[in-house]
């Protein structure tokens, strides 16, 4: 079954430093989304990205933040200059293109947990 | 924008017992409501879902009703097993171009043997 992969699991970084996390989505996906989870908080939505720019970003996505899709193949998300508020696991999702009024599943990947000390 | 609220954010049953996890809405456009079951360090994975033209869904152990007019949607489990024990997220998405669920915080159910 096709996964959405995210590289790397586990990632610790000095506060101020510059982090990419990785993702790999399902290869006939469209959309794509970054999510994060502070631990034993709900997921919450921090942007999402269709032919080839953002469709949709929240308000945690700030200017610290962005995105790429560098290839055919990857999708990414910097953080500029991490503060500690920014440990968290980081999901990428991605979904087919929704089809008429119904929406579909968004499939995740398994997380990165950045540790920001 | 939407917001989602979920309750109990912790459920302690039995082995064989039933638990129900409860959410509200507050946009009415919303339409698409999955629910994600999350193990300890692993990634939410979707277990049901439901769409608004629908009141109620079953998939063997689990089921999920819908009340628009209420704008809430529970989650139902019988015949609980260990293996239940995970973190329960619902979601409701509001139609359009692009999927983003708006997330519950989460309902954290312990399964005792």
């Amino acid at each position: 079954e096709p996964e959405v992969t995210q590289t790397p699991s586990h990632q610790v970084t000095q506060m101020g430093q510059e982090v990419i996390l990785r993702c790999v989505p399902i290869s006939n996906h469209l959309y794509f989304y970054w999510y994060r989870q502070i631990l034993g908080q709900k997921v919450e939505f921090l942007v999402s990205f269709y032919n080839n720019e953002i469709s949709e970003k929240s308000e945690i996505f700030d200017d610290q933040f962005s995105v790429e899709r560098p290839d055919g193949s990857n999708f990414t998300l910097k953080i500029r200059s991490t503060k500690l508020e920014d440990s968290a696991m980081y999901f990428c999702a991605s979904s087919e293109v929704g089809r008429g009024l119904w929406d579909t599943e968004a499939f995740f990947g398994q997380g990165t947990r950045l540790t920001v000390v | 924008g939407e917001n989602v609220e979920q309750h109990p954010s912790t459920l302690s049953v039995q082995e064989g017992d039933s638990a129900v996890i409860k959410c509200t809405y507050s946009d009415s456009a919303s339409n698409y409501f999955p629910w994600y079951k999350q193990e300890l360090g692993k990634r939410p994975q979707l277990i049901i879902d439901i769409r608004s033209n629908v009141g109620e869904k079953k998939d063997q152990r689990i089921a999920v009703t819908l009340n628009k007019t209420a704008k809430h949607f529970s989650l139902h489990i019988t015949e609980t097993q260990p293996e239940d024990s995970a973190v329960y997220f619902c979601a409701a998405s509001i139609p359009g171009g692009s999927y983003i669920p708006t997330f519950g915080r989460g309902t954290s159910l312990i399964v005792h043997p």
